[in-house]
């Protein structure tokens, strides 16, 4: 069965302090990770894709890596504006599924 | 280039009232999803489609139909509404497998009293 698992559920850090959001998963025929960010009251923003065991994608101070069986959302020295909730995706190829992680609710505080 | 769009923003049902959830897309993708998201529930997945004509089953289908008459858009059913579906309904839709932005639609939130 598919599944997806985040965690923690929920970061505090301060302002500057690096940290890493955990994403655990089982998929028949991983076809893409999606890691998104979402806002209170809106819908997920796309971040990135990653497709294969050891790709890397960076932007701005986030960093999103993929294992066999996990990726790794790295934020270094985060800044308040980076509070949100993050949610992970996997797609099977099988089946088409697009199945979501519960989220990680990151809270930066100055 | 819309992206995503959702029809309507916001409804009120009364139990046992049926409604339909209009999603589009104008960037000829091919997968579309249906997802409702409920406090401390994440994301979970109603019903999807791989291409114009076929539809599947997620994780929470009960209560909901679909269709896929065209390929930009993606309908969501509600024949007979109840309190539990009381959510946030979000559609979302990607090119095809290894083509990867994934674009969402901004929600529809449902309340049914």
């Amino acid at each position: 069965e598919d599944q997806v698992t985040q965690s923690p559920e929920a970061l505090r850090l301060q302002e500057g302090e690096s940290s890493s959001l955990n994403c655990s998963y089982t998929v028949s025929g991983l076809r893409g990770l999606f890691w998104y960010r979402q806002d209170p009251g809106k819908g997920p923003e796309f971040l990135f894709t990653l497709y294969s065991a050891g790709e890397e994608k960076e932007k701005e101070r986030l960093k999103a890596t993929l294992t066999k069986k996990e990726s790794f959302l790295h934020i270094t020295a985060p800044k308040p504006e980076d509070s949100a909730t993050y949610l992970c995706a996997v797609l099977s190829g099988n089946t088409g599924k697009l199945i979501f992680g519960q989220g990680t609710t990151l809270q930066v505080k100055p | 280039n819309a992206g995503v769009t959702q029809t309507p923003k916001f409804r009120v049902l009364k139990t046992g009232q049926s409604m339909t959830l209009l999603c589009a897309q104008d960037m000829n993708h091919e997968y579309m999803y249906w997802y409702r998201q409920d406090p401390g529930m994440g994301l979970r997945l109603i019903h999807y489609s791989v291409g114009e004509g076929t539809t599947a089953k997620g994780e929470v289908p009960d209560g909901y139909n679909v269709s896929r008459l065209k390929k930009q858009n993606f309908l969501l059913g509600l024949e007979s509404a109840a309190p539990s579906q009381t959510s946030v309904y979000f559609c979302a839709s990607i090119r095809t497998p290894g083509q990867g932005t994934q674009y969402f639609g901004p929600g529809t939130r449902l309340l049914v009293l």
